[in-house]
């Protein structure tokens, strides 16, 4: 069974320290990981995507990482800001199609 | 870049009444469309795939009279949740594949549905 398996569950932080969020996945045949953040009562929004080629991409202040042998990967918030509190969900798609798997999501709050 | 506009944002009705909900590619076409269910502190549950002149294809334990998909164009597809009851309510997303490969869901910002 396809599962995106993300933790922690939630992170409190305070303001202008980096924190990293996990994603492990069991998805087969892998085609490739997407990082979305998701604001409170809003649709998610892209952050970054990895092929399987790829080991590591950046976005601004966001850094993902992926290793397709273990199945996992990594987003990388460096300075945080107040504004990134938010719901980071991993998603994976398979090379079946659209078929896209979920993570739960890691609900980030920022504090001053 | 590609934009997903979702309408209404807010919904609140009573019970017994019938919600459409819109989702539309603003900026290009898509023939397949998706439809989600989020319940707070929840990941979102894809409902149906909506696919632009055919019937969509509905997820184990959607029911499809409930909620009824239309995607009469390229880009706009519906959701109406007939009869909506207080169970009902929770958050409805749709999104898009973007345009090209490799293309990221593009999601609308979600309707909130109360049913009161």
């Amino acid at each position: 069974k396809n599962q995106v398996e993300q933790s922690p569950q939630s992170l409190i932080i305070l303001e202008g320290k980096n924190c990293t969020l996990q994603c492990n996945y069991t998805v087969s045949p892998f085609s490739n990981l997407r990082w979305y953040k998701q604001d409170t009562g809003r649709g998610p929004v892209s952050l970054t995507i990895m092929t399987f080629s790829e080991n590591t991409k950046s976005n601004g202040r966001y850094t993902a990482t992926l290793d397709a042998d273990t199945k996992q990967s990594s987003l990388h918030i460096t300075a945080s800001q107040l504004s990134d509190s938010a719901s980071y969900i991993c998603v994976v798609t398979s090379n079946s199609g659209y078929a896209l798997n979920f993570g739960k999501g890691t609900s980030l709050l920022v504090t001053p | 870049g590609a934009v997903v506009s979702q309408h209404p944002s807010w919904v609140i009705c009573k019970s017994g009444t019938s919600v459409k909900i819109e989702c539309r590619s603003l900026d290009f076409q898509a023939t397949t469309m998706f439809w989600y269910r989020q319940f707070p502190k929840q990941s979102l549950m894809l409902m149906a795939t909506s696919n632009e002149g055919s019937k969509a294809t509905y997820e184990q334990g959607v029911e499809k009279d409930k909620f009824l998909i239309n995607h009469a164009s390229l880009t706009l597809s519906t959701l109406t949740v007939t009869s909506a009851h207080p169970e009902d309510s929770s958050f409805y997303i749709c999104s898009a594949p973007g345009p090209g490969v490799n293309q990221p869901q593009h999601f609308g910002d979600g309707t909130r549905l109360s049913i009161l």
